[in-house]
């Protein structure tokens, strides 16, 4: 398994401004993930952080409002851009690895975002 | 594409009685399965997973989800609920062939309350 460490774990932001959140892994991982819980609801992929290059985005999630960047194997970070209120959610970082022995996801505790 | 339905957005059991979370899929390749638990104020914590082997799969905390094909379902059960159990579970699935074990697509939850 691995450690996931997300920093802030929660943060209340004004709109407009914006907030970037880091994902710390304690061992190398190949796939990284950032998802989206918005208040009662489900988890939504935003995009797959790829080292190296440009984060692979989901339909309805653009870089220009959700930039990732990932250096290394063991970090990500995301950061969420002008934002406004529709914007508070928990925002979850996941990791793994590929091959067939490596069949689940591991998530972090989650930064919950307030945007007043 | 890929799609989970959770039947029922609220569940609520005595302790002591039957558990049943109900989840269907839709997918147009073998999927595998994940059932995920949500704490509060936590991050989620995998409590079993089907990936093609034994269609019946025993997780943790005396959980255990069966697949049927037939049935496109993958319903999670627990003989005998405990206190400890009320949280938000959430249904995944993800596409190991073509977008890897990792990259879930979730369902929309279900909360599970358990009285005395």
């Amino acid at each position: 398994s691995a450690v996931i460490s997300q920093k802030p774990s929660r943060d209340i932001c004004q709109r407009g401004t914006s907030l970037t959140i880091q994902c710390q892994v304690d061992s190398q991982v190949t796939m990284m993930f950032w998802y989206r819980q918005q208040p009662g609801q489900s988890l939504t992929l935003i995009a797959t952080a790829n080292q190296g290059s440009e984060a692979t985005y989901e339909s309805g999630f653009v870089i220009d409002k959700f930039p990732i960047s990932r250096p290394n194997l063991t970090f990500s970070t995301l950061t969420v851009s002008n934002m406004s209120p529709e914007d508070s959610s928990i925002y979850l970082c996941s990791v793994g690895n590929r091959g067939s022995r490596n069949t689940e996801a591991f998530f972090g505790q989650g930064t919950r975002l307030t945007v007043v | 594409a890929q799609s989970v339905t959770q039947l029922g957005s609220h569940v609520s059991v005595s302790e002591g009685a039957l558990v049943l979370l109900r989840c269907n899929y839709s997918s147009s390749v073998p999927p595998y399965l994940f059932w995920y638990v949500q704490y509060p104020n936590q991050g989620l914590q995998l409590l079993l997973k089907y990936t093609s082997a034994a269609t019946l799969v025993k997780g943790i905390n005396g959980f255990e989800a069966e697949f049927k094909k037939s049935e496109t379902s993958f319903h999670l059960t627990k003989p005998s609920a405990h206190m400890s159990d009320a949280a938000e579970y959430f249904c995944a699935v993800s596409d190991p062939e073509n977008t890897g074990f990792q990259k879930l697509v979730f369902g929309t939850g279900t909360r599970l309350l358990v009285s005395p």
